[in-house]
């Protein structure tokens, strides 16, 4: 089975600064989907980034952007420019590729940005 | 587009009785829908796979006859959790599958059960 390891309980990062939020996951599998969730206090889950895993370059959306490394089986997510909304819980989850494939999320990161 | 509702938000129940959750699929069809459970501060935990029309796909562990899935319409899964009790009370999400290259989840905003 896949699983999914977040080692960053909480991460803080100063407004304006850059955090880098580890992800690492397990699996069997040559092609699959990983994705970074963000959980504001809404708890809302809203996809920040997703990585295919065929892909070697990495994903950017923005501020976020990601250091995808598949033979270490490392995924992590850098912010840049950190902004007060940015504190949230961080999910880093893995997919498999096929059609109703469940996603497996790591257990979170939180993350604090103060001014 | 792609948002996914859920219906209520929050809702208070007696031990004992039976609660409906509804998640559906606004501007979508989804073939697919998820339930999670998720305790205070920890991470989304899958409970079962709601597929349109067919019987949900229970995780290990997971009381089928406790937590009725129902995915009657392409944009529409209930969950009911039956004779509750106060060890049911968690933040209970949704997510709906949209086809695509990537078949992504979209998720709803959460219902907050308490059970007294």
């Amino acid at each position: 089975a896949q699983t999914v390891t977040q080692s960053q309980p909480e991460m803080s990062v100063q407004e304006a600064e850059t955090v880098t939020l580890s992800c690492t996951y397990d699996t069997s599998e040559s092609d699959y989907y990983l994705f970074w969730y963000k959980q504001p206090p809404s708890r809302q889950m809203i996809l920040v980034i997703r990585q295919e895993a065929y892909k070697q370059q990495n994903a950017t959306e923005n501020r976020f952007s990601v250091n995808f490394q598949k033979a270490a089986k490392s995924f992590s997510l850098k912010i840049s420019d950190s902004q007060l909304g940015d504190a949230a819980m961080y999910f880093c989850a893995y997919r498999d590729t096929g059609t109703a494939s469940k996603l497996t999320f790591g257990t979170g990161t939180r993350l604090q940005v103060t001014l | 587009g792609a948002v996914v509702s859920q219906h209520p938000s929050r809702v208070i129940c007696k031990s004992g009785t039976s609660v409906k959750i509804e998640c559906r699929s606004l501007d979508f069809q989804a073939t697919t829908m998820f339930w999670y459970r998720q305790f205070p501060k920890q991470s989304l935990m899958l409970m079962a796979t709601s597929n349109e029309g067919s019987k949900a796909t229970y995780e290990q562990g997971v009381e089928k006859d406790k937590f009725l899935i129902n995915h009657a319409s392409l944009t529409l899964s209930t969950l009911t959790v039956t004779s509750a009790h106060p060890e049911d009370s968690s933040f209970y999400i949704c997510s709906a599958q949209r086809g695509g290259p990537y078949n992504e989840q979209f998720f709803g905003p959460g219902t907050r059960l308490t059970v007294l």
